[in-house]
């Protein structure tokens, strides 16, 4: 069955730490997304891709990098991580031209102290 | 620029009775709407979408219609169960100015007592 899925599921970083949130899917599509979600603000876009090798800017990317090694990974790095960075990270696929869904990952609760 | 605005929750209601939340949106563009519900501990999942102007989308008894006129996009249910418990997110993706993305509301959390 074509899935989402991220790791680590749960994660505990110290403040000026390097964390790396990693997301996989076998749906096949050319799109991938990081959001992160918070009490009152919904989900919010950090980081998106069109495809290996590509990375975009989303919404809110300030602290945030992408990288894009393959049409099937999408990796969040937080090189500085900070407290006000912990939330909850959902990676998805989809979005392709003429669907338009996206298909969301089981996501990932990151604490960072 | 583009945005959707969604019943503020949380919102309680008692099993049995009817839900609407309302969604409406803003965009120059002609988009897909889709409504998306989060389970507890689990990732959003797609409740259903509709991708044209006055077709209903339903799904698991949640029904809504696309109103263009009023750019309204509600959900309804007849009768809630206490499994429709979760956060529900309408959101829109607009082909023509934001390709691929998906703008989201802030989300409606309900809860439903048996």
């Amino acid at each position: 069955e074509a899935a989402v899925t991220q790791s680590p599921r749960n994660k505990v970083a110290v403040t000026g730490g390097k964390v790396t949130l990693s997301c996989n899917q076998t749906n096949n599509h050319n799109n991938m997304y990081w959001y992160r979600q918070d009490t009152g603000h919904g989900l919010r876009l950090i980081h998106y891709s069109y495809g290996a090798g590509s990375t975009e800017k989303g919404d809110i990317p300030d602290g945030y990098k992408a990288s894009r090694p393959s049409q099937e990974n999408f990796s969040l790095i937080l090189e500085l991580a900070t407290p006000s960075q912990t939330s909850v990270y959902f990676c998805a696929s989809g979005g392709d031209w003429g669907e338009y869904e996206q298909y969301f990952g089981p996501g990932t609760r990151l604490t960072v102290l | 620029g583009d945005s959707v605005t969604q019943t503020e929750g949380p919102v309680t209601l008692s099993e049995g009775t009817s839900l609407t939340v309302n969604c409406s949106y803003e965009t120059k563009q002609y988009p897909t709407l889709f409504w998306y519900v989060q389970y507890p501990g689990e990732g959003p999942q797609l409740l259903f979408k509709v991708p044209k102007a006055n077709e209903k989308g339903s799904n698991r008894g949640f029904e809504a219609t696309y109103n263009k006129e009023a750019t309204s996009f509600h959900l309804q249910k007849a009768s809630v169960q206490e499994s429709d418990s979760a956060v529900y997110y309408c959101a829109l993706s607009d082909p023509g100015y934001n390709q691929g993305k998906l703008i989201f509301g802030q989300g409606t959390k309900l809860s439903i007592k048996p």
